[in-house]
């Protein structure tokens, strides 16, 4: 079964500090790795997405690392902000194939 | 109204009642989604249409009936639920159905008792 493992479960982060979440995949065909953020109340939106061919791409406060042997990827959030407190949702999938392949979310919280 | 937008944002439904969700895209996109969203368990896509016809069934229950009558509009009609199909609905289009970025609604909460 194809899956993405995500963790942690939740995550709580001061303000102005690094939050780091997590994700590990098994198929190694995958190869488009999308963020999505979503807030209470609201579906899930893109936040920021890395193909293989670069180990990290950056955002704003925003950076997703990739670790192609190690089958994982990760969102590092710089200088996390109380706007930031959502839930996060890793996904994989294969390019020109609609399925998206989501993790179990992870809920983060950043406090004053 | 712009984006993807889903009515009703809540539903309480018996399990002998028929109801419908709704879902309307208003970015010109050509695939919809249904999905489940359930508490600690990753979204599940249950069906997938592109250019109006169904490309993907992820092996749902037949209590679950998806209708895509245009590129715009996705249904998704349900009946004789379980209690254990309570969980948020959520629509998205992108705009074609080979990876591109999917645009959610918010969702439909339902609740079967």
């Amino acid at each position: 079964q194809q899956q993405v493992k995500q963790s942690p479960q939740s995550l709580i982060v001061q303000k102005g500090g690094i939050s780091i979440i997590n994700c590990a995949y098994e198929n190694t065909a995958f190869d488009y790795f999308p963020w999505y953020q979503q807030f209470p109340g609201k579906g899930p939106a893109l936040l920021i997405a890395i193909r293989p061919d670069v180990s990290e791409k950056k955002e704003g406060r925003f950076t997703i690392s990739f670790n192609k042997s190690a089958k994982q990827f990760s969102l590092h959030i710089m200088d996390s902000q109380p706007g930031d407190s959502a839930t996060y949702f890793c996904a994989a999938s294969l390019s020109g194939n609609e399925k998206l392949t989501f993790g179990t979310g992870t809920r983060l919280t950043i406090i004053p | 109204e712009t984006g993807v937008t889903q009515t009703p944002r809540h539903l309480v439904m018996g399990m002998t009642n028929k109801k419908s969700l709704k879902c309307e895209q208003h970015l010109g996109h050509n695939a919809m989604y249904w999905y489940k969203q359930s508490a600690k368990k990753p979204l599940e896509l249950m069906f997938v249409y592109s250019l109006e016809e169904r490309v993907e069934n992820n092996s749902v229950p037949s209590r679950f009936s998806p209708e895509c009558p245009n590129s715009s509009h996705l249904f998704l009609h349900l009946h004789t639920l379980q209690p254990e199909d309570s969980a948020l609905y959520l629509c998205a289009s992108s705009l074609s159905g080979g990876g591109d970025t999917q645009y959610f609604g918010p969702g439909t909460r339902l609740t079967v008792l």
